[in-house]
């Protein structure tokens, strides 16, 4: 069963694009919601966290939008560059054991 | 010198061989995480661990065991490993559990 769904599984997007990646959760015990991203041969790495007690965080051309009453967040990623293309998973974080549940992952093709 | 290490980076193995895989990290943090990754189903996690005496079972520890040698250490067993065990497989470490830090990873296959 999973916990936190994650669309699309692919994206290509034009250099200076928006690349847009929603989630959505069933949990209503999740506190913490992180973005990771991944490059090739590597492990995933933190981006971006928001927790659901504001609606909307901001970090360079990175934005985190949640929206708690649907459940859902999404990724922002304004001004898209070739330097993006990587996997990116969406993560929720809840109870005393604080384990991260992740999404499935999009892979996101900037193209130049 | 990487923060998390996985040892080793690549192991192809057969059906039925017992295989262990190492994590050390120079994080200092308590809590350190075995996950598995393959595509299309993102991270799931196989084993964590607060501390050398708290082993705890993830959501796919069935095939898997582990060992907590030292605050440092956490090694992941596969005692007869299979074929559908052929996974990218990541360890990772946390200070509150908020922020993982993860190392690079190992591509185990089973032929």
């Amino acid at each position: 069963q999973q916990q936190v769904k994650q669309s699309p599984q692919s994206l290509i997007v034009q250099k200076g694009g928006i690349s847009i990646i929603n989630c959505a959760y069933e949990n209503t015990a999740f506190d913490y919601f992180p973005w990771y991203q991944q490059f090739p041969g590597k492990g995933p790495a933190l981006l971006i966290a928001i927790r659901p007690d504001v609606s909307e965080k901001k970090e360079g051309r990175f934005t985190i939008s949640f929206n708690k009453s649907a459940k859902q967040f999404s990724l922002h990623i304004m001004d898209s560059q070739p330097g993006d293309s990587a996997t990116y998973f969406c993560a929720a974080l809840s109870g005393s054991a604080r384990q991260l549940t992740f999404g499935s992952g999009t892979q996101l093709t900037v193209l130049p | 010198d990487a923060d998390v290490t996985q040892t080793p980076r690549n192991r192809i193995t057969k059906t039925g061989k017992r295989i262990m895989l190492e994590c050390s990290q120079t994080k200092g943090h308590d809590r350190m995480y075995w996950y598995r990754q393959d595509p299309g189903l993102g991270l799931r996690l196989i084993y964590y661990s607060f501390d050398v005496k708290d082993i705890n079972k993830g959501e796919i520890s069935d095939g898997y065991s582990v060992s907590r040698q030292a605050q440092a250490k956490f090694s992941l067993s596969l005692e007869s490993a299979i074929p559908n065990q052929t996974a990218l497989y990541f360890c990772a470490t946390s200070e509150l559990g908020t922020e993982a830090f993860f190392g690079q990873g190992t591509r185990l296959t089973v032929v």
